[in-house]
């Protein structure tokens, strides 16, 4: 069966520091992968997603990055965080039918 | 682009109660419809998928409706435990890659 590992589930980075949150699928292989970040009182946002290796989309520009160095690795980063990059942010993996979700990174930008 | 909103946004209901959360959107032309609940601070689980030719899919206590002519859903749930609390989401998918997601209703079931 297909599962997605993402971590850390909680990190607290200062204004300015680098970010980078790793997601990674097992059970299948070329996944459709996906960024979301959910602020607090907020729907879901698409941040960035991925078809294959190397492949990125953006969905909106903002001060984060994302790559696929691997066919089940995706990688969410920034060089310097800014304090409205806090919030809540999920990988996805979406199958022929549905989407599932990782567990989450809460992240505080103090 | 398609639009998807959830009413109520909180909703607070004693235990035992029947309650129906409402999802409504934009484009009538999707591929299906997901619901999904959040509990603080975890990530989505899937609940029901309804395929865009279905009219609802059950599961225990849940019951998903798609009327997507009139572009809604509604996701009802039967006798209310206080461990249904939780934020509720649904989602749209659109043919091809996009999924587009409500902000989502926020449930407290009080015992």
């Amino acid at each position: 069966s297909q599962t997605i590992h993402q971590w850390p589930a909680t990190l607290v980075q200062p204004v300015g520091s680098p970010l980078s949150l790793e997601c990674t699928v097992e059970g299948t292989s070329n996944p459709n992968l996906y960024w979301y970040r959910q602020a607090a009182g907020r729907g879901l946002q698409l941040l960035f997603y991925s078809v294959g290796i190397g492949q990125i989309s953006s969905e909106v520009p903002q001060n984060l990055s994302a790559s696929r160095p691997q066919d089940r690795q995706f990688i969410l980063s920034s060089k310097k965080l800014l304090l409205s990059d806090s919030g809540f942010y999920l990988c996805a993996w979406r199958g022929s039918l549905s989407y599932t979700f990782g567990s989450g990174t809460r992240l505080t930008v103090v | 682009k398609q639009e998807v909103t959830q009413i109520p946004a909180a909703l607070s209901v004693p235990e035992g109660e029947n309650l129906v959360l409402n999802c409504s959107f934009t484009d009538s032309a999707i591929y299906n419809l997901q619901w999904f609940r959040q509990d603080p601070g975890k990530g989505l689980t899937s609940l029901l998928l309804i395929q865009s030719s279905q009219r609802e899919q059950t599961s225990g206590r849940l019951n998903a409706s798609l009327d997507k002519s009139s572009g809604r859903s509604t996701l009802y749930i039967a006798a209310s435990q206080p461990g249904d609390s939780a934020t509720y989401l649904c989602a749209v998918r659109e043919p091809g890659n996009q999924f587009y997601f409500g902000t989502g209703t926020s449930l407290t079931v009080i015992p």
